[in-house]
C-alpha cells in the first residue's frame, strides 16, 4: 500500500518569506514523487518530480523540493514567496514498477499575504 | 502543446440516474485517468487506462464504469448517481511511467 500525508491543511506567510510545504509518504520501495499546484478556479498543474538521482529537484515557477529517504519526506520550497504563489499544493506518489497510479495527499492551501 | 477537454463543465442529475462524463486529449498520450476531487480534499483515482481498450480500476471504482474506445478519449459513467458523489471530476493524461500528468478543467457534478 502507498500513502501520502500533507500534515498542514493551511499555511499563511508574508510575501518575501521562505515557504516550505511538508509532505511525507509511506511506501515499501523507492517512490517516484511529484508536486502539483492548483490555482483558484483552475485545474492542477505539474511543478516538479523526483525519480532518481539528485535529491534536490528544481521545477517550474522557482520551486524546488528535497527528497529525504531517511525520514520519508519530499518537502516543497521556494524563497522568496510571492503573493501569486497563493494556491493549493498537492504532493503525490507513484509506485515503482510503472503502475502509473498516483496517490495524492490531502493538499495544503498556501496563502501569501502581500 | 496540447489540451484536455472535458464535457460537460457542469452536470446536474437526479439521484439514481446514470450520467456520463467525457474527456478528450490531443497530446497523443498513452495513459488517461479519471479522478474525483471532493471539496477541500485531495484527488482519488477512479479508473485509468494505459492504452486504447484497456481499463484499470483505481481506489474509488465502485459505482463507476469507464470506456476507452479511442486513444484520444476516455469516458466515465456514474452508474447510479448519489448525493454523496457530488464533486469535481478531473480527467488527466500522460505518457507511460513516471511522467507528469496533464489535467483537464473538470466536470462539476451536482445530484438533486
Amino acid at each position: 500500500a502507498q500513502s501520502v500525508d500533507q500534515p498542514d491543511a493551511h499555511v499563511t506567510l508574508s510575501e518575501g518569506a521562505s515557504l516550505e510545504l511538508r509532505c511525507s509518504y509511506s511506501y515499501s520501495a523507492a517512490p517516484y514523487l511529484f508536486w502539483y499546484v492548483q490555482y483558484p478556479g483552475q485545474s492542477l498543474q505539474f511543478l516538479l518530480k523526483y525519480i532518481t538521482g539528485d535529491t534536490v529537484v528544481k521545477g517550474t515557477k522557482g520551486f524546488e523540493a528535497e527528497f529525504r529517504k531517511s525520514n520519508s519526506s519530499f518537502n516543497l520550497k521556494k524563497s522568496p514567496a510571492h503573493w501569486s504563489d497563493s494556491a493549493k499544493y498537492f504532493c503525490a506518489l507513484e509506485g515503482t514498477g510503472g503502475n502509473n497510479k498516483l496517490t495524492f495527499g490531502q493538499g495544503t492551501v498556501l496563502s501569501v499575504i502581500p | 502543446g496540447g489540451i484536455i477537454t472535458q464535457t460537460p463543465k457542469f452536470l446536474i442529475g437526479q439521484e439514481g440516474q446514470k450520467l456520463t462524463l467525457k474527456c478528450q486529449q490531443n497530446f497523443n498520450h498513452d495513459t488517461m485517468y479519471w479522478y474525483r476531487q471532493d471539496s477541500g480534499k485531495g484527488l482519488r483515482l477512479i479508473y485509468y487506462s494505459i492504452t486504447e481498450n484497456d481499463l484499470q480500476k483505481g481506489d474509488l471504482s465502485e459505482g463507476y464504469d469507464a470506456s476507452r474506445e479511442k486513444k484520444s478519449s476516455f469516458s466515465l459513467t456514474v452508474t447510479s448517481a448519489q448525493k454523496n458523489e457530488m464533486a469535481v471530476f478531473l480527467c488527466a493524461s500522460s505518457w507511460l511511467f513516471y511522467a507528469e500528468q496533464f489535467f483537464g478543467p473538470g466536470t462539476r457534478l451536482t445530484v438533486l
